[in-house]
């Protein structure tokens, strides 16, 4: 059955950086775009990146642009998100999901989220 | 950016009750509309899909419709596991948003 198992989360300070990374398994993952999407506590769901299946194509939301670093290795099997001079702001369950994208692009897996806090 | 806005923010119904959420997009976004459902502490499900197609596994109480920039998800006969958040998201352009959540309780 499909699965992605996010990990890599944790406790770091304003300005530091965190590498999230998702295995994927039940699937070809070569043939699908990624997204990473994050919920703040007792917030809503923000889009924050995604990635094309071949990796070439990486697009960003503009509040992590050019501090987050979008990636995969499709031989592994595997997602990452590279995340740079974090923000108090960006305290959020950061998930990884597959896109579907045959006719819509929709989320149609996701994981279970890795939770990222940013603080002194 | 397309914003998306949802109405109600939350809800309160009883088992049996027919529910509609609302969702609204800034600009067209053709049929370009998808539905989730978060359950509390875990991760968001895709319900619906191109507006209203039922993703696999959903059952046949939920229903979407709509196009261009007004959209509806609705539970036809609400259940005790539907209580839960609900989202909308357009996959029309990037960034792909979503709506601010409906936050549907038991009354």
């Amino acid at each position: 059955q499909v699965q992605v198992v996010e990990s890599g989360g944790g406790l770091v300070k304003p300005g530091g950086s965190l590498t999230l990374s998702c295995a994927a398994s039940g699937f070809s993952f070569s043939d699908f775009y990624m997204s990473w999407i994050r919920q703040a506590p007792g917030k809503g769901l923000e889009w924050v990146s995604y990635i094309s299946s071949r990796g070439d194509t990486t697009y960003y939301a503009d509040s992590v642009k050019g501090r987050f670093t979008i990636s995969r290795d499709n031989a592994k099997n595997s997602l990452y998100l590279q995340m740079n001079a974090l923000r108090d702001e960006d305290t959020a369950v950061y998930y990884c999901a597959r896109i579907n994208d045959y006719g819509v692009y929709r989320f149609d897996y996701w994981g279970q989220g890795t939770l990222v806090t940013v603080s002194s | 950016d397309v914003q998306m806005t949802q109405s109600p923010s939350s809800l309160s119904a009883s088992v049996g009750d027919r529910v509609t959420i609302t969702c609204r997009a800034s600009q067209d976004i053709v049929s370009h509309l998808n539905w989730y459902q978060q359950k509390p502490g875990k991760a968001p499900k895709l319900l619906i899909y191109y507006t209203s197609t039922l993703q696999d596994g959903v059952p046949s109480r939920f229903s979407g419709s709509g196009s261009g920039t007004d959209f509806t998800l609705t539970i036809s006969s609400l259940q005790p596991e539907d209580f839960a958040s609900y989202y909308c998201q357009q996959s029309n352009t990037t960034p792909l948003t979503f709506g601010g959540g409906t936050k549907v309780e038991i009354k």
